[in-house]
C-alpha cells in the first residue's frame, strides 16, 4: 500500500474554498485514491474517490495530476460544520488492507 | 436505513475478562473490517473479512479474534483484555473490497482497567 503524506492541520474561514493536498509518490498503477472525513468520536465517512484527472460530486472535487503522485481534495465554500479530520487513502482495486494516515485536521473559523 | 451497528457503544471492563463487541450490517456487504483509533496513532486495521468464513489479519491483530459465520455479522473478541487495548473501535463494511466505499459504525469506546 502506498504511503501518503498530508499536512497535519489547516485553518480556513467560512465561505472559502479549501484545498488539501496528499502526496503519494509510490502509487501503483492499479491504485485508487480515496478521501474520508471524520468528526470527533464518529466513524469516518466516505467523501470521494478517483483514479485520474478530476472527479466531482455534490460535496467535493478531487484533482489528480497526470503522474498521480499527488491528489488534491477541494471543498467549495466551507462552513463551520466542515471542521473535521480528512484522510487520504491509496490502495489497489481488489485489495483488502486499509491504511489510514495521520490525516489533516481542518478547522473552519467564523 | 443502510447502516452498520455496533454494541455496546461504551464499555468499561477489567483486565482478563473476556468480552465481545458485536458488529452488524444490513447492506449485504461482503467485506467487513475492524479498526482501532488511538490519539496520535490514527486508525489502524485489526482484522478484516472478505466473506463468510474468510478472515485475515490487519496491522494490529495481537490480542484480538474475529469470526464471520454470517454475512451480516463480524464480532470482535478480546479473550483476555489488557489496558493497552483501551481504545475507540470502529467496524466497517463495503461491497467487495477495501478500496470501495467503506461504511463505518458509530464506534465502541472500550476502557480496560
Amino acid at each position: 500500500l502506498a504511503k501518503t503524506t498530508q499536512p497535519i492541520s489547516m485553518d480556513s474561514y467560512e465561505g472559502q474554498e479549501v484545498n488539501i493536498t496528499c502526496s503519494h509518490n509510490n502509487i501503483a498503477t492499479n491504485d485508487y485514491i480515496t478521501w474520508y472525513q471524520q468528526f470527533p468520536s464518529q466513524g469516518p465517512r466516505f467523501i470521494i474517490q478517483g483514479y485520474k484527472t478530476k472527479v466531482t460530486n455534490e460535496v467535493a472535487s478531487l484533482f489528480i495530476p497526470a503522474d498521480r503522485k499527488s491528489s488534491t481534495l477541494s471543498l467549495p465554500r466551507v462552513s463551520l460544520s466542515d471542521t473535521a479530520v480528512y484522510y487520504c487513502l491509496v490502495g489497489p482495486t481488489g485489495g483488502f488492507k486499509t491504511i489510514f494516515g495521520a490525516g489533516t485536521r481542518l478547522f473552519v473559523k467564523a | 436505513e443502510a447502516q452498520v451497528t455496533q454494541n455496546p457503544r461504551y464499555l468499561i471492563t477489567v483486565t482478563g475478562k473476556k468480552l465481545t463487541v458485536t458488529c452488524s450490517q444490513n447492506m449485504n456487504h461482503e467485506y467487513m473490517s475492524w479498526y482501532r483509533q488511538d490519539p496520535g496513532l490514527g486508525l489502524r486495521q485489526i482484522y478484516y473479512s472478505m466473506n463468510v468464513e474468510v478472515t485475515d489479519k490487519g496491522d494490529v491483530p495481537e490480542g484480538y479474534k474475529v469470526s464471520r459465520k454470517e454475512k451480516r455479522n463480524f464480532p470482535l473478541i478480546l479473550e483476555s483484555p489488557s489496558p493497552n487495548q483501551t481504545s475507540l473501535y470502529f467496524c466497517a463494511s463495503s461491497w467487495g473490497q477495501a478500496s470501495y466505499e467503506q461504511y463505518f459504525g458509530p464506534g465502541t469506546r472500550l476502557t480496560v482497567t
